[in-house]
């Protein structure tokens, strides 16, 4: 069973520091990476997507892979409170177009 | 970038029945995706449908629980039969398409269904 493993948290960060998310996978064979964010009540929402090593930076945003070892992360700098949602990890496995994490809530205290 | 329209957004079933969501893309897309969330969890694929044939469904899942239907390339329903309060979750469609984030490629949903069985 392909797996996405993610700290559920809650994290928080006050406004203004940097939330930094994990994850990391269990399929070497995966070359494509989304993290999602979902407020309560809502569906997800794809905020980033990454397919090579090193970072790839959009925004306040910035996701980081490191395939060697199966890891991807989320930086949000300049946390704001409307950044607080929850933030799934998606990872496509074999022939299941996303596999995903459980979620890391965050949340950005003012 | 795909515009997903789905429905209903919330319904409260009795148990033993069965609800019907629909989704709707406003292009045509090869392959449509069928999620459930259940409280407090994260999203586990149902099954994929392709318009034209059957549905493949994920372990665990089984057709005659979950029927599917696919007539052409921008719609697909999901069924949930003989509904109990296990069933109670969101229920979210998918498509892989250009996001609105600045053109990056991904999986786009639906805005979901959240159905509660009592």
């Amino acid at each position: 069973q392909k797996e996405v493993e993610q700290n559920s948290g809650p994290l928080s960060v006050p406004e203004g520091a940097i939330a930094s998310l994990n994850c990391t996978y269990s399929d070497r064979g995966s070359q494509s990476f989304f993290w999602y964010r979902q407020y309560s009540g809502k569906s997800p929402e794809l905020i980033m997507s990454i397919y090579s090593n090193g970072d790839k930076e959009d925004g306040r945003f910035t996701a980081q892979l490191n395939k060697a070892s199966q890891y991807v992360s989320l930086l949000i700098r300049d946390s704001q409170p409307s950044d607080s949602a929850t933030y799934l990890c998606a990872v496509p496995s074999g022939n299941t177009p996303l596999v995903f994490g459980k979620g890391t809530r965050l949340s950005v205290i003012a | 970038s795909a515009v997903i329209s789905q429905k209903p957004s919330r319904d409260i079933c009795q148990r033993g029945t069965s609800l019907t969501i629909q989704c709707q893309v406003d292009s045509q897309v090869t392959m449509m995706f069928w999620y459930r969330q259940q409280p407090g969890q994260s999203l586990t694929l149902i099954a994929t449908a392709n318009q034209g044939s059957e549905a493949t469904y994920e372990s665990g899942f089984v057709i005659d629980k979950f029927p599917i239907s696919r007539p052409n390339l921008t719609f697909s329903t999901l069924t949930v039969s003989n509904m109990s309060p296990e069933d109670s979750s969101i229920y979210l469609c998918s498509v892989d398409r250009v996001s609105p984030r600045q053109g990056d490629y991904g999986y786009t949903f639906g805005s979901g269904t959240r159905l509660t069985v009592v």
